[in-house]
C-alpha cells in the first residue's frame, strides 16, 4: 500500500535557525507530493506541491522541499525558521492507483524557541 | 481565488444523534472527498465522490456514513448514530477532472460528540 512516513513527531528549533522535516515515502510509481502546514485548530493550507520536472520545489512562506527519488524522500526546507512557522507540518502523496484519495503522514509539530 | 467552504465550523452533538456537514466544493471541480482527523492524529481518508456515486471508501466508512450530493453544488457528509469516537476534525476536498489532481481543502468541521 502506499504510504508517508514522517520519522520526527516532535522538532524545537530556535527562531532564525534552518529546518529540515522528513518525509519518506512508499510507492510505486512517481508520486505527486505535497506538504500541508496546520495551525491549530486551523485547516490544512498547501505548503509546495511536487508532481514532475524540476526536482527542487518553491512554496509559500520561504519553504522549499526537494525530491530524491534515490531515498523516496521529500524532506521540507526552511533557511531561517520564523515564530509564526509553529504548527503541524504534514506530508501527503496521492495514491493514482486508489482513485486520487490523498495519504498522509502522521504529521510533525513544530516548536519555535526565541 | 474560489475555495472549499464547509458548514457548520463547529458541531456538538449528542451520542445517537444524526449528524449532516455540509461542504460547498468549487465551482468546476468534478471530483470530491471526505477525511477526517481524529484529536492529535494524522488526517484520513474516508471517501470520494465522483460522477454522483462513491468511487472509493476507507474500512472507516462503514455503515453508519453516506454522502450526497444533493444539488449543484452542496456535497454532504451524514453520521446516522454518532459514536464518541465519531469526534474528530472532518475536511472536505474537491479537485478538477484530470491535470493536476491537486485537491483542495476546505477548513473543515470540528465535530464533538458527547
Amino acid at each position: 500500500a502506499q504510504s508517508v512516513t514522517q520519522p520526527d513527531i516532535h522538532i524545537t528549533v530556535s527562531e532564525g535557525a534552518s529546518l529540515e522535516l522528513r518525509c519518506n515515502y512508499s510507492y510505486g510509481a512517481t508520486p505527486y507530493l505535497f506538504w500541508y502546514v496546520q495551525s491549530p485548530g486551523q485547516g490544512l493550507q498547501l505548503l509546495l506541491k511536487y508532481f514532475s520536472g524540476d526536482t527542487l520545489v518553491q512554496g509559500i512562506k520561504g519553504f522549499e522541499a526537494e525530491f530524491k527519488r534515490s531515498q523516496s524522500s521529500f524532506n521540507l526546507r526552511k533557511p531561517s525558521v520564523h515564530w509564526s512557522d509553529a504548527a503541524e507540518y504534514f506530508c501527503a502523496v496521492l495514491d493514482l492507483y486508489n482513485n486520487n484519495d490523498m495519504r498522509f503522514g502522521a504529521g510533525t509539530r513544530l516548536t519555535v524557541k526565541p | 481565488e474560489p475555495e472549499v467552504t464547509q458548514t457548520p465550523s463547529h458541531q456538538v452533538t449528542q451520542m445517537g444523534q444524526e449528524v449532516i456537514l455540509r461542504c460547498v466544493p468549487i465551482s468546476n471541480h468534478l471530483y470530491f472527498y471526505w477525511y477526517r482527523q481524529i484529536l492529535g492524529q494524522k488526517v484520513e481518508f474516508l471517501v470520494s465522490f465522483y460522477n454522483n456515486e462513491i468511487s472509493e471508501k476507507s474500512e472507516i466508512f462503514d455503515d453508519q456514513f453516506s454522502v450526497e450530493r444533493p444539488d449543484g453544488s452542496n456535497f454532504t457528509l451524514k453520521i446516522r448514530s454518532t459514536k464518541l469516537e465519531d469526534s474528530a476534525m472532518y475536511f472536505c476536498a474537491s479537485r478538477l477532472a484530470g491535470g493536476s489532481h491537486e485537491q483542495y481543502f476546505g477548513p473543515g468541521t470540528r465535530l464533538t460528540v458527547t
